[in-house]
């Protein structure tokens, strides 16, 4: 079955530049999500859509944009990256389709190292 | 979201049952428990979920209490590919057509199956 995609798998940026990360969910599924996971931390939400508008927002930095295009792909951009930002990022999505039921399915994770 | 304890680690060997305790007495009547596990550095897998029934899939069993306040999720038989950390997750399920809600994942139990 095909699985949430995220490119690039592994990324390194240095202090200040941007990086751009890439989701793309499962078929028919139509929310994406954004985690982050630090080194030995949990993940923690960062922000959803739905439907290609904005449906939650976590801890997301204000250097930290993301978007939902129209064939539900999305997009995570991080400006003026900081040695803080280094992280495992993970996309999930999930079909809205399927009534009370909305269970998200998890990419394989970007590793982002910042320099 | 309602709050989940775990315990930290727990061990078990390889073909036997592992029994993973989840605590959420702080539970709403439509919040539902969701169980994920993340093998290391890999992306969060779903394992099942339920509302108050037990449920069973291929990989495991979910046993909640009849007050709700508790769950234990169930591997038959564990295998080495099942060191993971298990994350026990509380949240009410989307409404059909509406924005979905995010996963807060806690800091999980570290299961170590041993050979």
């Amino acid at each position: 079955a095909a699985g949430v995609i995220q490119s690039p798998r592994h990324l390194i940026k240095e202090k200040r530049e941007t990086a751009t990360l890439k989701c793309y969910p499962i078929p028919r599924h139509d929310t994406v999500y954004w985690y982050q996971q630090g080194p030995g931390q949990d993940p923690q939400f960062l922000i959803s859509f739905y439907e290609k508008m904005q449906s939650d927002k976590g801890s997301i930095p204000d250097r930290f944009s993301a978007q939902q295009f129209s064939d539900y792909h999305s997009e995570l951009n991080m400006s003026s990256l900081e040695l803080g930002d280094s992280a495992l990022y993970f996309c999930a999505s999930s079909p809205q389709t399927s009534g009370f039921t909305d269970t998200q399915y998890f990419g394989p994770g970007t590793r982002l190292t910042v320099l | 979201d309602a709050k989940t304890t775990q315990p930290p680690s727990m061990d078990c060997a390889e073909g036997r049952a592992a029994n993973l305790p989840c605590n959420h007495s702080t539970i709403s009547g439509n919040e539902y428990v969701y169980w994920y596990r993340q093998i290391h550095s890999q992306g969060p897998q779903y394992i099942i979920h339920g509302l108050k029934n037990n449920e069973t899939n291929e990989m495991a069993s979910l046993i909640i209490t009849e007050d709700r306040k508790s769950s234990t999720l169930i591997l038959p038989h564990a295998t080495l590919r099942d060191t993971a950390v298990y994350y026990c997750i509380v949240r009410v399920a989307a409404n059909y057509g509406g924005a979905t809600n995010k996963l807060i994942f806690g800091t999980g139990t570290l299961l170590a199956v041993q050979p």
